[in-house]
């Protein structure tokens, strides 16, 4: 069974500031995806940014850009030029290729700072 | 386009109580996805239809817990009877497309607090 790991319960940055939070993951999969989930307060999820485990350029949207380490099973986020708007929780998830189950780490809780 | 709606958005109940929560999917999403969100932890899928049957319900505690898409559009997920660890945000969620492009859209969610 694949499992996602973020080990940051909490994290705090400074308004403009980059932020980059963690994730692991375990599996025997070869073929899979990755994304981060951002869920603002009181707000419903959505999609941030995602990755082919089979593309090595790392995957980048805007001011979100992620570090896709496969031999290590590490997926971190990078938000550069952090906005009061991006205080949310977000959440690392897996997907095996061929399934269009979402394994969810418990989430990181970001709070952006003025 | 209008977006993945959940009703209610509140809930309280008394254990042993029966609960049921609504969800109406984007319109022409096939594959419709329920989930539970436990206060401090990442969603935890239920049930997945695809159109009207059951893709995968491996982590659904069938003694209490059903969930329909009759005409393979709006669901409805049921708790009979509540208990107090059914305490959390139950989030459905439609998708679009396949593979890599696969795209989960969530609702807002249906916060249930049994007591």
């Amino acid at each position: 069974a694949q499992t996602v790991t973020q080990s940051q319960p909490e994290m705090s940055v400074q308004e403009a500031e980059t932020v980059t939070l963690s994730c692991t993951y375990d599996t025997s999969e070869n073929n899979y995806y990755l994304f981060w989930y951002k869920q603002p307060p009181s707000r419903q999820m959505i999609l941030v940014i995602r990755q082919e485990a089979y593309k090595q350029q790392n995957a980048t949207e805007n001011r979100f850009s992620v570090n896709f380490q496969k031999a290590a099973k590490s997926f971190s986020l990078k938000i550069s030029d952090s906005q009061l708007g991006d205080t949310a929780m977000y959440f690392c998830a897996f997907r095996a290729g061929g399934s269009e189950k979402l394994v969810f780490g418990k989430g990181t809780k970001l709070t952006v700072n003025p | 386009e209008a977006g993945v709606a959940q009703s209610p958005r509140y809930k309280i109940i008394e254990k042993r109580q029966s609960v049921a929560f609504w969800c109406n999917p984007i319109s022409g999403h096939a594959t419709l996805y329920w989930y539970q969100q436990i206060l401090g932890q990442g969603p935890k899928l239920l049930i997945q239809f695809q159109n009207n049957g059951v893709v995968d319900d491996s982590q659904l505690p069938k003694d209490r817990f059903s969930a329909e898409r009759l005409k393979g559009v709006d669901s409805t997920l049921k708790i009979q009877p509540a208990k107090l660890e059914d305490s959390a945000v139950y989030l459905c969620a439609s998708s679009v497309g396949q593979g890599y492009q696969e795209t989960q859209y969530f609702g807002p969610g249906t916060r249930l607090l049994v007591l």
